[in-house]
């Protein structure tokens, strides 16, 4: 079957750095997306990632492991603003998106 | 227009009444996407179209039907409402349907009484 998990929810401090897991079963796989939503607004795209490997972009990094299904989220310096709900989502053999449901991360001061 | 627009932003229907739900893009993107979303659960796919003239079913289409008889705008209908349908709705789009960004319009709230 086709499967994404993540956390349910994660708490974090800010200034601090936190890491968002995302396990993926999909029937082929042609990559894998990260989504940031914030409560009652539509998300918006994050990241991509297609081969082995971590991205950066900015504060927010991305990582894939084929091979182990796996991928993470890695937000440094956090701000109050980044919080959110973060949507892990893998493509299948055609390219439709499976998505998880969402880790929402709730940043304290 | 900018982007991805949708209509109404929020709706409550009465069960048994047909509802279209708008959906407009002006990125002149080929690929469009009809989600539902309900707490707790991922973005589901409802109905989607790689290309103009062209539909497919997605995850959870029954109840829904979709048309894309040009390249800005893809409706969603509900032929006849039930509860089970209250959700959000989100339409999206992408250049291509092959692993590209896609954009999120912001929303339609439906609440189905």
């Amino acid at each position: 079957g086709q499967n994404i998990d993540q956390p349910t929810e994660m708490t974090a401090t800010e200034g601090a750095i936190v890491q968002i897991n995302c396990t993926y079963q999909t029937s082929g796989f042609n990559g894998l997306f990260w989504y940031q939503q914030h409560a009652g607004e539509a998300p918006t795209f994050l990241s991509y990632n297609v081969l082995d490997g971590l991205e950066e972009k900015g504060r927010f990094s991305s990582f894939l492991s084929r091979s182990k299904g796996y991928s993470y989220l890695l937000l440094k310096e956090l701000q109050m603003k980044d919080s959110a709900s973060y949507l892990c989502a893998g493509t299948d053999s055609n390219y439709q998106l499976i998505w998880g449901a969402g880790t929402k991360l709730i940043i304290k001061p | 227009i900018a982007g991805i627009t949708q209509a109404p932003t929020s709706q409550i229907l009465a069960a048994g009444r047909r509802m279209t739900l708008r959906c407009t893009q002006d990125m002149r993107h080929n690929a469009m996407y009809w989600y539902r979303q309900d707490l707790g659960l991922g973005l589901r796919l409802i109905h989607y179209s790689n290309t103009a003239g062209t539909t497919g079913k997605g995850e959870v289409p029954d109840g829904y039907s979709v048309s894309r008889a040009n390249t800005d705008d893809f409706p969603l209908t509900l032929a006849s409402a039930v509860p089970s349908q209250t959700s959000v709705y989100f339409c999206a789009s992408s250049d291509n349907p092959e692993g590209t960004e896609a954009f999120f319009g912001q929303g339609t709230r439906l609440t189905v009484v």
